[in-house]
């Protein structure tokens, strides 16, 4: 069974562009996190969707990131403009959203450079 | 608000050594922890998953330990390894709600 698939892994850009991540959840699992992993630090939750709503986006800042997951499936992450202040890695994570104790399985993580 | 610390930041010891991780939490109203091993430049990799009614879950050589009522969990690594050196993060979860992590002890096993 494939993992959690993130692309792509790097991504250096200049303070003001746009970028976007992508990632495809395991198969199945009705629950997507993305998370924000600054250096030496644990992961930040930046939304959890819920099949295709995205039911806590509190800690987005909305003014230049959005997230998408159409379908309930894949979901893209977007920053625009970026700042110097985003680089840092970008984490998708899934869990089956059933119930149990719910165990999240993380990807590979996208690392942003903003220069 | 969870909150969640990892002592010691950073710990060495030579291969062959017993080891403990520590993990302490605010909040009791815990639903589950999680242990994740990172290695530099990957994501985060699950090693065990303790639910608010068990005490301890086991994996091979390692063994964790959760403590609703003092706020701590352990992660309990036998006989270590150079392989075993990573980043190890604990988090807190509540049901399908975003875990809450600590910062990370950072192991180095010489060989």
């Amino acid at each position: 069974e494939a993992g959690v698939v993130q692309s792509p892994r790097y991504k250096i850009i200049e303070k003001k562009q746009p970028v976007a991540f992508w990632c495809n959840p395991i198969s199945g699992h009705n629950t997507l996190y993305w998370y924000l992993q600054n250096l030496g630090q644990g992961p930040e939750l930046l939304i959890r969707y819920e099949n295709e709503e995205a039911v806590d986006d509190s800690q987005l800042p909305k003014d230049r990131f959005s997230a998408e997951r159409l379908k309930g499936v894949d979901s893209t992450l977007k920053i625009q403009p970026a700042e110097l202040g985003d680089s840092a890695v970008y984490l998708c994570a899934s869990s089956s959203g059933q119930s149990g104790p719910d165990e999240q399985y993380f990807g590979p993580g996208t690392r942003l450079t903003v220069t | 608000k969870q909150e969640v610390t990892q002592i010691p930041a950073a710990l060495s010891v030579p291969e062959g050594e017993n080891l403990v991780l520590n993990c302490s939490f605010t909040d009791s109203a815990i639903y589950n922890l999680q242990w994740f091993r990172q290695d530099p430049g990957k994501g985060l990799t699950s090693l065990l998953l303790i639910q608010s009614s068990q005490r301890e879950q086991t994996s091979g050589r390692l063994n964790a330990s959760l403590d609703k009522s003092s706020g701590r969990s352990t992660l309990y690594i036998a006989a270590s390894q150079p392989g075993d050196s990573a980043t190890y993060l604990c988090a807190g979860g509540e049901g399908r709600r975003a875990l809450t992590f600590g910062s990370g002890t950072r192991l180095q096993v010489q060989p």
